[in-house]
């Protein structure tokens, strides 16, 4: 079946140092990928979707990339900033049919000064 | 950008009542999601609905039933509230151009069954 796996459950850097968050998927219809992101007490709100593969796509100073031969959908950023700090969930478009999103379990980024 | 309003925010519920959680979008998406959050968990989908008068089933419904009167609202019922559905849940609504299934989330309701 459909499945997403974030294999960090808690990350935490130094303010100006890079970041990339896990995301590997399984499914079998054609993968459209998506990275939420939680700031704490608010609600998920969407940061950045997958394109064409091998097309990196770029929102707000993050970017990802789809990659189909290894199925990964990575998160990074070349300087993590102190508002960086948050939630991110890696979701998966399911193939049932039903426009459903399946979600990963989340990696909390903590950025320190 | 789309606007989806969930109430209460807060619910301190005891073993064995009812709730209701409700949540209204007004932006005319046609499906719309009932999320619960714990931690290690991340987002897991409990029902759902393609319209007015739809609900489905999603991967942990058991103890959960859903309504959708309207385009607008969606409301999640726990008929015999458990310490075990103490979480955070979240509504979401979301347009099916293509499968781009973009979700606008609620702020969430926090519920704790004591």
């Amino acid at each position: 079946g459909d499945s997403v796996t974030q294999t960090e459950g808690l990350v935490t850097l130094t303010k100006g140092l890079p970041v990339m968050l896990n995301c590997t998927y399984q499914t079998t219809y054609s993968p459209f990928l998506f990275w939420y992101v939680q700031h704490l007490n608010e609600a998920p709100k969407l940061l950045l979707k997958s394109s064409t593969d091998n097309k990196r796509t770029e929102h707000q100073g993050f970017y990802a990339t789809l990659h189909k031969s290894s199925s990964s959908f990575h998160l990074q950023k070349s300087s993590v900033q102190l508002s960086d700090s948050a939630l991110y969930f890696c979701a998966l478009r399911a193939s049932s049919g039903s426009w459903q999103l399946i979600f990963g379990s989340g990696t909390q980024l903590t950025v320190m000064p | 950008e789309a606007a989806v309003t969930q109430s209460p925010r807060n619910k301190v519920a005891v073993t064995g009542g009812k709730v209701t959680l409700s949540c209204n979008q007004t932006n005319n998406h046609n499906n719309m999601y009932w999320y619960r959050q714990d931690t290690g968990h991340g987002l897991r989908l409990i029902h759902y609905s393609y319209g007015a008068g739809s609900t489905e089933k999603g991967d942990i419904p058991d103890g959960y039933k859903a309504s959708r009167p309207s385009q607008e609202n969606f409301s999640l019922i726990l008929e015999l509230a458990t310490p075990s559905q103490t979480s955070v849940y979240f509504c979401a609504s979301g347009g099916d151009r293509g499968g781009q299934n973009t979700l606008y989330f609620g702020a969430g309701t926090r519920l704790s069954v004591l």
